[in-house]
């Protein structure tokens, strides 16, 4: 079985100011993982994903996300907001690779000026 | 290069009548599944097809709700005798076939179902 945890529903950050949007998960087995983003109204664009090699995956628009096996954690990151990054993140895990992805419940991102 | 596409983007449906909704996956794609979002809510797996296949049914609801993905033509959600609680978002996603898949989904606008 697989799962997915985020925690905070609504995050909101000052532009310019760091991003961290937190993602853990449960799986049987090493799991891939994705974090997609959602504008209103629109489909999910995919931001960035792991699967095997090196932890640290750098995605679109300067995020980047850290896989950490021992947290099972798969937190996003970007070091300086802007107005454009509001929007709804989820994260999502599919334990072997060709199975549906679970997705989290989202973390909507809010950006003041 | 084309996306997912779906159809309608936008549907008004009465209690009791028919939805039918319809995904076109990518060039080259012959994996399709279908999610559906409730406002405020993630993303919720309903159903994995290939052509001619479902590979996964476990998030469908037991009635009222199927789905098909037919050797030629697009795959269609049907939802019979609409309720209110059916109102959401549909999602359409797809991928390449194939060993080597790293899994990842490619998503259409999705289709946005409102009963009265």
């Amino acid at each position: 079985a697989q799962s997915v945890t985020q925690l905070g529903s609504h995050v909101s950050v000052s532009e310019g100011a760091l991003v961290l949007l937190r993602c853990n998960y449960s799986s049987s087995v090493p799991p891939y993982l994705f974090w997609y983003v959602q504008y209103p109204n629109q489909g999910l664009q995919l931001l960035l994903k792991y699967t095997t090699g090196a932890t640290l995956v750098k995605g679109i628009n300067g995020f980047e996300a850290e896989f950490k096996k021992s947290e099972t954690s798969f937190h996003l990151t970007k070091p300086s907001a802007h107005m454009s990054d509001a929007a709804e993140y989820f994260c999502a895990v599919s334990d072997t690779g060709r199975r549906a992805l679970t997705f989290g419940s989202g973390t909507r991102l809010q950006v003041q000026p | 290069n084309a996306g997912v596409m779906q159809n309608p983007r936008h549907l008004v449906r009465r209690r009791g009548q028919e939805a039918r909704l319809r995904c076109s996956p990518m060039k080259g794609h012959s994996h399709v599944y279908w999610y559906r979002q409730l406002p405020e809510e993630g993303l919720k797996f309903m159903v994995y097809l290939q052509k001619e296949n479902i590979i996964d049914e476990s998030g469908m609801p037991k009635e009222r709700f199927s789905a098909e993905f037919p050797k030629e033509g697009p795959s269609i959600l049907r939802i019979q005798q609409v309720v209110r609680g059916d109102s959401a978002a549909y999602f359409c996603a797809s991928s390449p076939a194939g060993r080597g898949s790293t899994g990842e989904l490619f998503f259409g606008e999705g289709s946005r179902l409102t009963v009265l």
